[in-house]
């Protein structure tokens, strides 16, 4: 069975660009989470997708960054205009139920803003 | 609100000696929590959970209500123990997941 995939691994982008992350789930897991880790500090939840419907998006950090899960499947990260403060590593992560089960995580995106 | 703290950013230890990785949390509710861990150039996993009550890798954590803490132990370190170690903590069965700063553990030969 395939993991969660992440793609890319590694960007570099300039500041005031756009970058879009993409994460596949383990096929039939309706759980998608998005989480970040900035150098140094905790690994943060972000956002939560049941099916295509955002479930909890309390941990998004602000406006430039958007989420979406077109039909359930995958899901992409898009943050835009990227700030410095935007690197980090973003973790993708997908369960099969709501309550009590195992989350999968993915590798990581390594995003680094210049 | 839930917190979890781990006050140990690098630990080093020598092959075979005793491990303890620190982890404590506030939550107000009965909280799950959990031990994840990332080797090199792997995705993080989960490594045990303190509901199953199981020693994964030689590993075991118990959960002290008392004192808030849900410590990573292990008797004899090992080469392959070398990792990035994260507690976490989940409240009443929902998935999301709060996480520690993570501890890397290093094991000196």
């Amino acid at each position: 069975e395939a993991g969660v995939t992440q793609f890319p691994s590694h960007s570099v982008i300039e500041k005031g660009q756009t970058v879009t992350l993409r994460c596949d789930p383990i096929s039939g897991h309706d759980n998608l989470y998005w989480y970040r880790r900035v150098m140094g500090k905790e690994i943060k939840f972000l956002l939560h997708f049941v099916k295509e419907s955002k479930q909890d998006e309390s941990g998004m950090p602000n406006n430039r960054f958007l989420a979406e899960r077109t039909g359930g499947t995958y899901s992409t990260l898009k943050v835009q205009p990227a700030e410095l403060e935007d690197s980090g590593v973003y973790f993708c992560a997908s369960s099969q139920e709501l309550w009590g089960n195992t989350i999968y995580f993915g590798e990581g995106s390594w995003l680094t803003v210049v | 609100a839930q917190r979890v703290t781990q006050p140990e950013k690098l630990l080093s230890v020598f092959k075979g000696a005793p491990v303890e990785l620190k982890c404590n949390y506030s939550y107000s509710g009965s909280p799950e929590l959990f031990w994840y861990v990332q080797y090199s150039r792997q995705r993080l996993q989960l490594l045990l959970r303190h509901i199953s009550r199981e020693s994964i890798k030689g590993f075991t954590a118990d959960l002290n209500k008392g004192e808030t803490s849900f410590h990573l132990k292990k008797p004899f370190a090992q080469e392959e123990d070398s990792a990035m170690y994260y507690c976490a903590l989940r409240s009443g069965g929902y998935q999301k997941v709060t996480f520690g700063t993570g501890t890397k553990l290093q094991v000196i030969p």
